[in-house]
C-alpha cells in the first residue's frame, strides 16, 4: 500500500483564493482525520469522518473550511476565501480503529501559504 | 485543545545515550500513543500503551504509563543519528469519541 496520499505537497496561494487539499486514505481504513500543524498551535484536529460520514467538526476554524468525503477513498478540505493565517501544514490520516493497535497513518501533508 | 504535553520541549544528546521524553495529560484516556515526526514528513505511530497496561516495550523503545499521574514516558535506548526528530504523545480521550490530541511534542536531537 502506498500509505495516505495528499496532494499537493506545497501550496502557494493569495489571498482571496479558494484552496482545495485532498487525501487519498489507505483502503479499507473507516476513519479519515484532517489536522493542521503550526508552530504555534501545534497539531490541531480539524474534522474527522467515519466510513464516509462526518462525526466530529467543531475543529473547524470557520465556515470558510469545508471539507468532504464522497467515497471511502477520496477527501477534500476546501478554504475559501483563503487568509494568510491559514498558513500551516494540512495532514490527513487514516485509521482502522483505535483498538487496531496500528494508531493512525499519516500523510506527508500540504504546506499551504497564503500571501 | 491539546490533551497531552511533552516535556522537555527539546533535548540534545549524544549517540549511545538514552533518551527520555515525557508526557502529562488531563483527562481520563482509552489509551496513548507516541508518534514521530522527521523534518518536514508527516507523523508516524511508534507505540500504543491502554490505559490498563504501565509498560511497553518496541525494540529500542519503552514506554510506561502511569494513569493516577496522568502521565507516559517515553524511553529511547542507545539512540542513534536518525533518531533525530519531533515526539509527540497523543491521546484517546474516553469519554469523547475515537480522534487524538496530540501534544506540541519533544525535539530530539542526536549527535554523532
Amino acid at each position: 500500500d502506498a500509505g495516505v496520499i495528499q496532494s499537493p505537497r506545497h501550496e502557494v496561494t493569495e489571498m482571496g483564493q479558494e484552496v482545495t487539499l485532498r487525501c487519498k486514505p489507505i483502503s479499507g481504513h473507516d476513519y479519515l482525520f484532517w489536522y493542521r500543524q503550526t508552530m504555534m498551535r501545534g497539531l490541531e484536529l480539524l474534522i474527522y469522518f467515519n466510513n464516509n460520514v462526518p462525526i466530529d467538526d467543531s475543529g473547524m476554524p470557520e465556515d470558510r473550511f469545508s471539507a468532504k468525503m464522497p467515497n471511502a477513498s477520496f477527501s477534500t478540505l476546501k478554504i475559501q476565501p483563503s487568509e494568510p493565517r491559514d498558513s500551516a501544514v494540512y495532514f490527513c490520516a487514516s485509521s482502522l480503529g483505535i483498538d487496531s493497535g496500528y494508531g493512525y497513518t499519516f500523510g506527508s501533508g500540504t504546506r499551504l501559504t497564503v500571501v | 485543545s491539546q490533551q497531552g504535553e511533552e516535556d522537555p520541549q527539546a533535548l540534545s544528546i549524544q549517540e549511545g545515550e538514552n533518551a527520555t521524553m515525557n508526557c502529562s495529560y488531563k483527562t481520563s484516556i482509552n489509551n496513548l500513543q507516541w508518534y514521530r515526526q522527521n523534518s518536514g514528513r508527516g507523523l508516524v505511530h511508534l507505540i500504543l500503551i491502554r490505559s490498563n497496561e504501565r509498560e511497553k516495550h518496541s525494540g529500542r523503545l519503552r514506554v510506561t504509563l502511569d494513569t493516577s499521574k496522568k502521565s507516559s514516558s517515553l524511553l529511547i535506548t542507545a539512540s542513534r543519528a536518525a533518531d533525530t526528530a519531533s515526539y509527540f504523545c497523543a491521546t484517546a480521550r474516553s469519554n469523547s469519541g475515537y480522534a487524538l490530541n496530540f501534544g506540541k511534542g519533544t525535539s530530539l536531537l542526536v549527535t554523532p
